[in-house]
Protein backbone atom coordinates (compact mmCIF):
# COMPACT_ATOMS: atom_id res chain seq x y z
CA UNK A 1 0.00 0.00 0.00
CA UNK A 2 1.28 3.59 -0.64
CA UNK A 3 2.12 5.69 1.99
CA UNK A 4 2.91 9.00 2.15
CA UNK A 5 3.38 10.51 5.55
CA UNK A 6 4.45 14.38 5.28
CA UNK A 7 5.49 16.66 7.93
CA UNK A 8 7.29 19.65 9.46
CA UNK A 9 4.83 22.33 9.07
CA UNK A 10 4.27 25.18 11.73
CA UNK A 11 4.07 28.48 12.41
CA UNK A 12 6.61 30.82 11.53
CA UNK A 13 7.33 34.73 10.79
CA UNK A 14 7.60 36.43 7.85
CA UNK A 15 11.22 35.69 6.35
CA UNK A 16 11.20 32.48 8.16
CA UNK A 17 12.51 28.91 7.54
CA UNK A 18 10.92 25.64 7.72
CA UNK A 19 12.08 22.01 6.10
CA UNK A 20 9.13 19.83 5.07
CA UNK A 21 9.82 16.12 4.71
CA UNK A 22 7.65 13.27 3.51
CA UNK A 23 8.59 9.62 4.24
CA UNK A 24 7.37 7.03 1.38
CA UNK A 25 6.38 3.45 1.33
CA UNK A 26 4.88 1.23 -0.09
CA UNK A 27 5.98 1.74 -3.94
CA UNK A 28 9.72 2.05 -5.60
CA UNK A 29 10.42 5.54 -4.75
CA UNK A 30 13.16 5.99 -6.66
CA UNK A 31 11.22 4.88 -10.11
CA UNK A 32 8.52 7.87 -9.70
CA UNK A 33 8.94 11.53 -10.05
CA UNK A 34 7.92 13.50 -6.79
CA UNK A 35 5.63 16.99 -6.17
CA UNK A 36 4.69 19.37 -3.37
CA UNK A 37 1.01 20.69 -3.86
CA UNK A 38 0.03 23.74 -1.66
CA UNK A 39 -3.79 24.16 -0.98
CA UNK A 40 -4.58 27.89 -0.06
CA UNK A 41 -7.16 28.42 2.52
CA UNK A 42 -9.42 29.27 -0.17
CA UNK A 43 -8.75 25.82 -1.25
CA UNK A 44 -7.37 26.81 -4.41
CA UNK A 45 -4.41 23.89 -5.25
CA UNK A 46 -0.77 24.92 -6.80
CA UNK A 47 1.71 22.36 -7.89
CA UNK A 48 4.86 24.28 -6.04
CA UNK A 49 7.99 22.13 -6.84
CA UNK A 50 8.15 18.41 -8.94
CA UNK A 51 11.94 16.37 -8.88
CA UNK A 52 12.78 13.83 -11.08
CA UNK A 53 13.57 10.46 -9.87
CA UNK A 54 17.01 11.03 -9.64
CA UNK A 55 17.24 14.72 -8.50
CA UNK A 56 18.92 16.47 -11.58
CA UNK A 57 15.17 17.59 -12.83
CA UNK A 58 13.39 19.99 -10.83
CA UNK A 59 10.66 22.38 -11.49
CA UNK A 60 9.65 25.74 -9.76
CA UNK A 61 6.22 27.60 -9.60
CA UNK A 62 7.22 31.32 -10.36
CA UNK A 63 6.68 32.76 -7.16
CA UNK A 64 9.18 30.36 -4.74
CA UNK A 65 12.10 30.11 -7.42
CA UNK A 66 15.26 31.55 -5.47
CA UNK A 67 13.45 31.03 -1.62
CA UNK A 68 12.21 26.85 -2.03
CA UNK A 69 14.24 24.03 -2.71
CA UNK A 70 13.11 20.50 -3.42
CA UNK A 71 15.28 17.75 -2.64
CA UNK A 72 15.09 13.61 -2.56
CA UNK A 73 17.22 10.74 -1.18
CA UNK A 74 16.11 7.85 -2.66
CA UNK A 75 18.44 5.40 -0.38
CA UNK A 76 15.72 6.57 2.75
CA UNK A 77 12.70 6.94 0.64
CA UNK A 78 12.69 10.67 1.38
CA UNK A 79 11.77 14.17 -0.49
CA UNK A 80 12.00 17.37 1.27
CA UNK A 81 11.11 20.63 0.55
CA UNK A 82 13.37 23.30 2.22
CA UNK A 83 11.35 26.98 2.19
CA UNK A 84 13.51 29.88 3.03
CA UNK A 85 12.44 33.49 3.34
CA UNK A 86 8.26 33.05 3.42
CA UNK A 87 6.06 35.01 2.89
CA UNK A 88 1.92 35.85 4.13
CA UNK A 89 1.08 34.20 0.48
CA UNK A 90 2.83 30.97 1.00
CA UNK A 91 0.07 29.69 4.19
CA UNK A 92 -0.91 26.50 2.93
CA UNK A 93 -1.54 22.97 3.34
CA UNK A 94 1.57 21.31 1.59
CA UNK A 95 0.84 18.01 0.32
CA UNK A 96 4.27 15.46 -0.96
CA UNK A 97 2.28 13.67 -4.08
CA UNK A 98 3.59 11.01 -6.17
CA UNK A 99 3.67 11.11 -9.70
CA UNK A 100 2.29 8.53 -11.79
CA UNK A 101 4.93 7.87 -13.64
CA UNK A 102 8.68 8.80 -14.17
CA UNK A 103 8.07 12.09 -15.77
CA UNK A 104 8.32 15.39 -13.65
CA UNK A 105 4.95 16.56 -15.82
CA UNK A 106 3.22 13.32 -14.51
CA UNK A 107 -0.18 13.45 -12.83
CA UNK A 108 -0.12 13.01 -8.71
CA UNK A 109 -1.85 9.12 -8.42
CA UNK A 110 -0.90 9.57 -4.61
CA UNK A 111 -1.16 12.21 -2.12
CA UNK A 112 0.24 12.40 1.32
CA UNK A 113 -2.46 13.89 4.01
CA UNK A 114 -0.91 17.36 3.89
CA UNK A 115 1.23 19.59 6.60
CA UNK A 116 -0.22 23.33 7.44
CA UNK A 117 2.15 26.31 7.04
CA UNK A 118 0.94 29.34 8.71
CA UNK A 119 3.38 32.21 8.02
CA UNK A 120 2.17 34.82 10.56
CA UNK A 121 3.44 37.94 12.50
CA UNK B 1 0.68 29.99 -18.00
CA UNK B 2 -2.46 27.50 -18.95
CA UNK B 3 -5.26 29.06 -17.13
CA UNK B 4 -8.08 26.22 -16.46
CA UNK B 5 -11.94 27.57 -15.59
CA UNK B 6 -14.27 24.54 -14.27
CA UNK B 7 -18.22 25.17 -14.48
CA UNK B 8 -20.32 25.40 -12.65
CA UNK B 9 -18.38 25.73 -9.45
CA UNK B 10 -21.36 24.10 -7.73
CA UNK B 11 -23.82 21.91 -8.64
CA UNK B 12 -26.87 20.53 -6.05
CA UNK B 13 -28.14 17.15 -7.02
CA UNK B 14 -29.57 14.04 -5.93
CA UNK B 15 -28.61 10.21 -5.74
CA UNK B 16 -29.48 8.65 -8.85
CA UNK B 17 -28.54 12.03 -10.66
CA UNK B 18 -26.33 12.12 -13.46
CA UNK B 19 -23.70 14.94 -13.64
CA UNK B 20 -21.33 16.72 -15.43
CA UNK B 21 -18.83 19.12 -14.87
CA UNK B 22 -17.01 21.34 -17.66
CA UNK B 23 -12.99 22.18 -17.51
CA UNK B 24 -11.90 24.46 -20.01
CA UNK B 25 -8.36 25.44 -20.49
CA UNK B 26 -7.27 28.69 -22.31
CA UNK B 27 -4.84 26.39 -24.75
CA UNK B 28 -4.69 23.53 -26.16
CA UNK B 29 -3.99 20.62 -23.93
CA UNK B 30 -4.39 17.45 -26.28
CA UNK B 31 -5.45 15.01 -23.67
CA UNK B 32 -2.91 15.90 -20.70
CA UNK B 33 -5.88 16.37 -18.36
CA UNK B 34 -6.42 15.04 -14.92
CA UNK B 35 -9.65 14.87 -12.58
CA UNK B 36 -9.33 14.74 -8.15
CA UNK B 37 -11.80 14.14 -6.10
CA UNK B 38 -11.65 15.75 -2.61
CA UNK B 39 -13.69 15.38 0.17
CA UNK B 40 -13.49 17.40 3.38
CA UNK B 41 -10.45 16.97 5.28
CA UNK B 42 -8.30 14.56 2.71
CA UNK B 43 -5.79 14.80 0.34
CA UNK B 44 -7.42 14.89 -3.81
CA UNK B 45 -7.88 11.97 -5.33
CA UNK B 46 -7.18 10.97 -8.72
CA UNK B 47 -9.96 9.56 -10.84
CA UNK B 48 -8.76 10.59 -14.51
CA UNK B 49 -5.67 10.84 -16.35
CA UNK B 50 -4.96 11.31 -20.02
CA UNK B 51 -8.90 13.22 -20.11
CA UNK B 52 -10.41 9.79 -20.58
CA UNK B 53 -8.66 6.78 -18.35
CA UNK B 54 -9.92 5.81 -15.33
CA UNK B 55 -7.56 5.18 -12.32
CA UNK B 56 -7.41 2.01 -10.64
CA UNK B 57 -10.13 0.92 -8.09
CA UNK B 58 -12.11 4.43 -9.27
CA UNK B 59 -15.61 3.02 -9.96
CA UNK B 60 -16.78 2.69 -13.59
CA UNK B 61 -19.48 5.43 -12.90
CA UNK B 62 -17.08 8.06 -13.53
CA UNK B 63 -16.06 8.95 -17.00
CA UNK B 64 -14.17 12.12 -18.50
CA UNK B 65 -13.83 12.68 -22.40
CA UNK B 66 -12.30 15.68 -24.50
CA UNK B 67 -9.39 16.74 -25.77
CA UNK B 68 -7.83 20.37 -26.91
CA UNK B 69 -9.47 22.98 -24.72
CA UNK B 70 -12.92 21.20 -23.31
CA UNK B 71 -13.19 18.58 -21.12
CA UNK B 72 -16.05 17.05 -19.14
CA UNK B 73 -16.52 14.59 -16.10
CA UNK B 74 -19.52 12.89 -16.10
CA UNK B 75 -20.78 10.75 -12.71
CA UNK B 76 -23.32 8.28 -14.33
CA UNK B 77 -25.38 8.21 -11.06
CA UNK B 78 -24.89 9.82 -7.95
CA UNK B 79 -23.80 8.10 -5.06
CA UNK B 80 -23.68 9.27 -1.93
CA UNK B 81 -19.84 9.01 -1.12
CA UNK B 82 -19.41 11.17 -4.76
CA UNK B 83 -20.06 14.40 -2.93
CA UNK B 84 -17.45 16.03 -2.68
CA UNK B 85 -14.85 18.69 -4.56
CA UNK B 86 -13.75 17.99 -7.96
CA UNK B 87 -10.87 19.65 -9.40
CA UNK B 88 -9.14 19.40 -13.22
CA UNK B 89 -5.59 19.51 -13.90
CA UNK B 90 -3.81 20.36 -16.98
CA UNK B 91 -0.19 18.04 -17.29
CA UNK B 92 0.64 19.39 -20.76
CA UNK B 93 3.55 21.79 -19.50
CA UNK B 94 4.77 23.76 -16.54
CA UNK B 95 3.25 25.57 -14.36
CA UNK B 96 0.81 22.37 -13.69
CA UNK B 97 -2.11 24.23 -13.29
CA UNK B 98 -5.45 23.28 -11.45
CA UNK B 99 -9.32 24.32 -11.88
CA UNK B 100 -10.58 26.35 -9.46
CA UNK B 101 -12.94 23.33 -8.37
CA UNK B 102 -16.65 21.83 -8.22
CA UNK B 103 -18.18 21.07 -5.22
CA UNK B 104 -21.20 18.55 -5.68
CA UNK B 105 -24.17 19.27 -2.87
CA UNK B 106 -26.84 17.22 -1.78
CA UNK B 107 -30.63 18.87 -3.09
Amino acid sequence: EVQLLDSGGGLVQPGGSLRLSCAASGFSFSNYAMSWVRQTPGKRLECVSVIGTSGINTYYTDSVKGRFTISRDNSKNMLYLQMNSLRDEDTAVYHCAKGRGSSISSCHDFWGQGTLVTVSS
Amino acid sequence: DIEMTQSPSSVSASAGDRVTITCRASQGISTWLAWYQQKPGKAPKVLIYTASTLQSGVPSRFSGSGSGTDFTLSISSLQPEDFATYYCQQTNSFPLTFGGGTKVEMK
